[in-house]
């Protein structure tokens, strides 16, 4: 699976746009970009993902480059709530058995009031 | 919102001590999954199985043992509790949808080893 690189931590203020930035230089054609987060504590929770096209959902939208080497998750209205470490990860599609997920460091990101 | 779950939230045991920590699911899901993270640090995956009577060693070397004997339960043991087992213990299952596979934790057990 393709390495992903990502800020240690980022600040953004509460009611602004959060935009999160991941470098997957190394991904492949069949590799995804998943976005997790995890609170404070708390088992880590699914955002959102894609392949090659801008996704949105109610959380979140993610903008993969069109050369697909790396990404932004973004969160239009921050709230203190989003305050949490924010994982990206560049997973093939699933077609087996043997899928696992890498966690890495992440992304603190602190909103502030 | 996921229906997975883990008990107890938080474990304060003594060293010697065999401990289960218990997971279980009602989604159905046949892969389940217990990652391993100490604070501020990774999540490392220690043990998955892609279904009943399934149980395979994850990237983490780690001295608990799993059983996966009915589709919703996923109970992690460790047969004698040391300082070193101290850590958050996440478990996880996913669905498989298009080709993708969506995780779904729990709220993770607190284990803390004196």
């Amino acid at each position: 699976d393709a390495k992903t690189t990502q800020p240690t931590s980022m600040d953004c203020a509460e009611g602004r746009a959060a935009n999160l930035p991941c470098n997957h230089s190394t991904i492949s054609g069949n590799e995804y970009v998943y976005w997790y987060r995890q609170i404070h504590s708390q088992g880590p929770q699914y955002i959102i993902h894609g392949l090659k096209n801008n996704e949105t959902n109610e959380m979140a939208s993610l903008i993969i480059t069109e050369d697909r080497k790396s990404s932004t998750l973004i969160l239009p209205h921050a709230t203190l709530r989003d305050t949490a470490v924010y994982y990206c990860i560049v997973r093939s599609r699933s077609g087996g058995s043997n899928y696992k997920l890498t966690f890495g460091k992440g992304t603190l990101l602190t909103v502030n009031p | 919102e996921a229906d997975i779950y883990q008990t107890p939230r938080y474990l304060v045991i003594g060293t010697g001590k065999k401990i289960t920590l218990e997971c279980s699911q009602t989604m159905g899901h046949d892969k389940m999954y217990w990652y391993q993270q100490d604070p501020g640090m990774e999540l490392h995956l220690i043990h998955y199985s892609y279904g009943v009577n399934s149980t395979e060693k994850g990237d983490l070397s780690s001295e608990s043992t799993v059983s996966r004997i009915r589709t919703e339960h996923f109970p992690l043991t460790l047969e004698s509790a040391r300082p070193s087992h101290t850590s958050q213990y996440l478990c996880a299952s996913s669905e498989l949808r298009d080709f993708n596979e969506k995780l779904f934790f729990g709220s993770g057990t607190q284990l803390s080893v004196l």
